[in-house]
């Protein structure tokens, strides 16, 4: 069964009109969340680790939250530039080693 | 530049061959991953290596095999056993003491002609 799910599945803004991407998972005893961002055939850069409940975390326009059962990253006053498709991850409770990913959100900022 | 190469950047494929595409980190990761992704779906693992000399399957192995000789290299062979290969391919790799926040390569397009 899917353990990550982002939602919406695309997103269209206009410049400086904030908004929030989904990422809600069923792991039992988190271990670590990630937040990637990806461009267009380009490798997922690393934005964000939360590791617990009411954790936040900002980088720029972004900023990312944690709660029990789901994670939210903000993006405020977005720009042309902050187009991409953001991607979840969480880290498997029983190997450090494995992330599971998200289908991703994809974002449009239009100017 | 510190960072992890993967090559080639596109690579089509005759069915019933195999290709290798090839991974480098110089970042002295332990870790390493080949992990494989289609459009409108999460990125899927096809296989990891912990150690030099030692590597796990992931979810979709079949098809694929991986060798890990040198820690600074992971190359990721697609066999003709492999159904539907062409994808969007990407090298990973981690060091335990970052938090295993997992690091990524641009990537390889592979397509069957």
């Amino acid at each position: 069964e899917d353990q990550v799910t982002q939602s919406p599945e695309a997103l269209r803004l206009q410049e400086g009109e904030s908004s929030s991407l989904n990422c809600s998972y069923t792991v039992s005893g988190l271990r670590g969340l990630f937040w990637y961002r990806q461009d267009p055939g380009k490798g997922p850069e690393f934005l964000f680790t939360l590791y617990s409940a009411g954790e936040e975390k900002e980088k720029e326009r972004l900023k990312a939250t944690l709660t029990k059962k789901e994670s939210f990253l903000h993006i405020t006053a977005p720009k042309p530039e902050d187009s991409a498709t953001y991607l979840c991850a969480v880290q498997d409770p029983s190997n450090d080693y494995k992330l599971s990913f998200g289908a991703g959100t994809t974002v449009t900022v239009r100017a | 530049d510190g960072g992890i190469t993967q090559s080639p950047k596109y690579l089509f494929r005759k069915e019933g061959q195999n290709v290798t595409l090839s991974c480098e980190q110089n970042l002295n990761h332990d870790a390493m991953y080949w992990y494989r992704q289609d459009p409108g779906q999460g990125l899927r693992l096809i296989y990891y290596s912990q150690i030099v000399n030692d590597f796990q399957k992931g979810d979709i192995a079949e098809g694929y095999s991986v060798s890990r000789e040198k820690k600074e290299s992971f190359p990721l062979t697609v066999t003709s056993a492999q159904k539907n290969p062409t994808a969007f391919y990407l090298c990973a790799s981690t060091q335990a003491s970052s938090g295993n926040t997992i690091y990524f390569g641009e990537g390889s397009w592979l397509t069957v002609v």
